[in-house]
């Protein structure tokens, strides 16, 4: 089945710096790749997410960059801020799943730490 | 995008108990899912709730332990029976709408089994 790795699996920042975060899959017939932003005591929130036909996306300070021939993708945070803080999950869809809302496969997790 | 409650948002209860989880859509949706995540850890699938059939379980996860119900395509409930300490954790349920791929995710149940 598919297999997401994630890493650095802790990364910390002053503010104002970028945070890069890495995710690499096994399943070349994935397509679809969400990135989720955990807060304590909260459940994961969708912020990002990228389909297989498309090589990179925006939405303000944050962007998805997805290299189908190695396998990876990447969550790019520019000008971070304290409130950038959390833990990011990225997943991958595996090959085979129905319509709607497939089932998701997530990688470790990144905990970011952004300092003032 | 979807709104995902769940109730209790957390629980501390006596080991061989059961308890029940509730999670209400304020939509509907295609498909229900159940995630377990353990302290600091990653998100695991327990199962895949079907409306108006049985759920359809990740290997670790059998129906006695973790019976779930979906009588309607906006609401699931997941009960972990019989509990043990082992079962303490976060469950989280997740769901998205039809022929859109995103899926959201309820606030958690925090269950500690004592």
């Amino acid at each position: 089945g598919e297999n997401v790795e994630q890493h650095p699996s802790t990364l910390s920042v002053q503010e104002g710096d970028s945070a890069v975060i890495k995710c690499t899959y096994s399943d070349s017939a994935s397509n679809y790749f969400p990135w989720y932003k955990q807060e304590l005591g909260k459940g994961p929130q969708l912020i990002i997410d990228i389909r297989s036909n498309v090589g990179e996306k925006k939405d303000q300070r944050i962007a998805v960059t997805l290299n189908k021939t190695a396998k990876h993708f990447s969550l790019h945070i520019t000008e971070t801020q304290p409130e950038d803080s959390a833990v990011y999950f990225c997943a991958a869809r595996p090959q085979g799943t129905q319509g709607g809302s497939e089932k998701l496969v997530f990688g470790k997790g990144m905990k970011l730490t952004v300092n003032p | 995008s979807a709104v995902i409650s769940q109730k209790p948002s957390r629980d501390i209860c006596q080991r061989g108990t059961s308890l029940t989880i509730q999670c209400q859509v304020d939509s509907q949706v295609t498909m229900m899912f159940w995630y377990r995540q353990q302290p600091g850890q990653s998100l695991t699938l327990i199962a895949t709730a079907n409306q108006g059939s049985e759920a359809t379980y990740e290997s670790g996860f059998v129906i006695d332990k973790f019976p779930i119900s979906r009588p309607n395509l906006t609401f699931s409930t997941l009960t972990v029976s019989n509990m043990s300490p082992e079962d303490s954790s976060i469950y989280l349920c997740s769901g998205g709408q039809t022929l859109n791929t995103e899926a959201f995710f309820g606030q958690g149940t925090r269950l500690t089994v004592v």
